[in-house]
């Protein structure tokens, strides 16, 4: 069974500040995605990481995977407000042990919060 | 603009009664999936869907129902038998699967089910 874990589950920051948000899986996979919840609403796609050594910015966010290490990190540069939501990683079933289709495994989840 | 549209957004059920939430997608996507969030907590599987008229159970598959009569649609039946209904319920939809696609999942607002 896929197991993806999630690592601060919360973590209050300070604006400007940079932190790194971990994300460990249990079973081999080169398919890991980054989502973006706010409060009450859906699943916002961040970045899509589908081999090893990706890296992906966009913005104050920086995603990357290391499939070897089954480990995944999203890295918060100069934090402002805004960036303030839970972030949820999402890892791939490997190929061979797949029944049918793809089907995402969810982490728990890091909820963050960026401080004045 | 091309979407996927859950509704309703807000739902009260009584003890005893099913409830059908309805998921829509216009992105030609084949297939679709069923997540079940609970507060807190990160989002796991309940049904997903490859292709019309075949559907696979997923991590929490008791107590609910689906079909997939349209390529376009997706409808989850909450019954009387799921012991613990009162979640938010979110709805996705991927290209088709296989490695050629990137297997990244896009969300519908969700859908907010209270059982009273």
């Amino acid at each position: 069974e896929l197991k993806v874990e999630q690592n601060p589950l919360f973590l209050s920051m300070q604006e400007g500040k940079n932190y790194t948000i971990y994300c460990n899986y249990s079973t081999t996979s080169d398919r890991l995605y980054w989502y973006r919840q706010d409060p009450g609403k859906s699943l916002e796609s961040l970045f899509v990481l589908l081999s090893n050594g990706a890296v992906k910015q966009e913005g104050r966010l920086m995603a990357s995977l290391d499939t070897k290490a089954r480990l995944s990190t999203l890295h918060i540069t100069a934090a402002v407000h805004d960036l303030s939501a839970t972030y949820f990683c999402a890892v791939d079933m490997p190929t061979a042990k797949k029944s049918s289709g793809d089907k995402l495994t969810f982490g728990t989840g890091t909820r963050l919060a960026v401080r004045p | 603009d091309g979407g996927i549209t859950q509704s309703p957004k807000y739902l009260f059920r009584k003890e005893g009664q099913n409830v059908t939430l309805s998921c829509e997608q216009n992105l030609n996507h084949d297939a679709m999936y069923w997540y079940r969030q609970d507060p807190g907590q990160g989002l796991r599987l309940i049904y997903y869907s490859q292709i019309v008229n075949d559907f696979q159970k997923g991590d929490i598959a008791e107590g609910y129902s689906v079909s997939r009569e349209k390529k376009e649609s997706f409808p989850l039946t909450v019954t009387s038998a799921q012991k613990n209904p009162t979640a938010f319920y979110l709805c996705a939809s991927s290209r088709s699967s296989g490695r050629v696609n990137t297997g990244e999942l896009f969300f519908g607002e969700g859908s907010r089910l209270t059982v009273l």
